[in-house]
């Protein structure tokens, strides 16, 4: 299998910083997708990262290690909004995503 | 509309029947794909299209799945003699080419007594 391995849930504050953590097997990669899905809605689309090192996009970043089969999710300023489900995405063959089974984030005042 | 439409939206069968899921990406994505998502789990990967041909349908259960999509466009997904452990969300998804940003339909909810 892709072996993505997440954090099942997280608690953080409002206005602080969270990472969450994704691991997935090396062989067959092609990129690593992170996702948004808020309860009851459709996921949404967060970032794609091929090479390593950080992208930033706003409050949201994603660092990507190839060599290491590792990522992360890096979250800034948070807001209650922020509680959602976030999906690790491995793209293997054709580039189709492998999901996880998702980091349940709860931002608390 | 400008994103995913997927219908019903919402579906509830008898054990044993068939149902039919329908996926209306948006216009001129050329790839499509099929999950579904159970309670507490992961997206499961089913069935990706590229054009009308399906290159990889690894993902599908059993023979009781299906999928087939038309004019490069509207898809859907036939689950034969329906079990209980099909109910899910099954959610489609489009994207202009591949690799690239997945968009998602909101989901057909899919009820099995």
């Amino acid at each position: 299998g892709q072996n993505i391995d997440q954090p099942t849930e997280m608690t953080a504050t409002e206005g602080a910083i969270v990472q969450i953590n994704c691991t997935y097997q090396t062989s067959g990669f092609n990129g690593l997708f992170w996702y948004q899905q808020h309860a009851g809605e459709a996921p949404t689309f967060l970032s794609y990262n091929v090479l390593d090192g950080l992208e930033e996009k706003g409050r949201f970043s994603s660092f990507l290690s190839r060599s290491k089969g590792y990522s992360y999710l890096l979250l800034k300023e948070l807001q209650m909004k922020d509680s959602a489900s976030y999906l690790c995405a491995k793209g293997g063959g054709s580039y189709i995503p492998t999901f996880g089974r998702g980091t349940s984030l709860i931002v608390h005042p | 509309g400008a994103g995913v439409s997927q219908s019903p939206s919402n579906k509830v069968t008898e054990k044993g029947k068939d149902v039919e899921l329908r996926c209306d990406p948006i216009s001129g994505h050329t790839a499509l794909y099929w999950y579904r998502q159970s309670l507490g789990q992961g997206l499961e990967f089913l069935i990706y299209f590229q054009g009308n041909s399906a290159p990889d349908k690894s993902g599908l259960p059993s023979d009781r799945f299906s999928a087939e999509r038309t004019g490069g466009s509207v898809s859907t997904l036939t689950i034969q003699r329906t079990q209980q452990e099909d109910s899910a969300v099954y959610l489609c998804a489009s994207s202009f080419d591949s690799p690239g940003e997945l968009f998602f339909g909101e989901g057909s909810r899919l009820t099995v007594l």
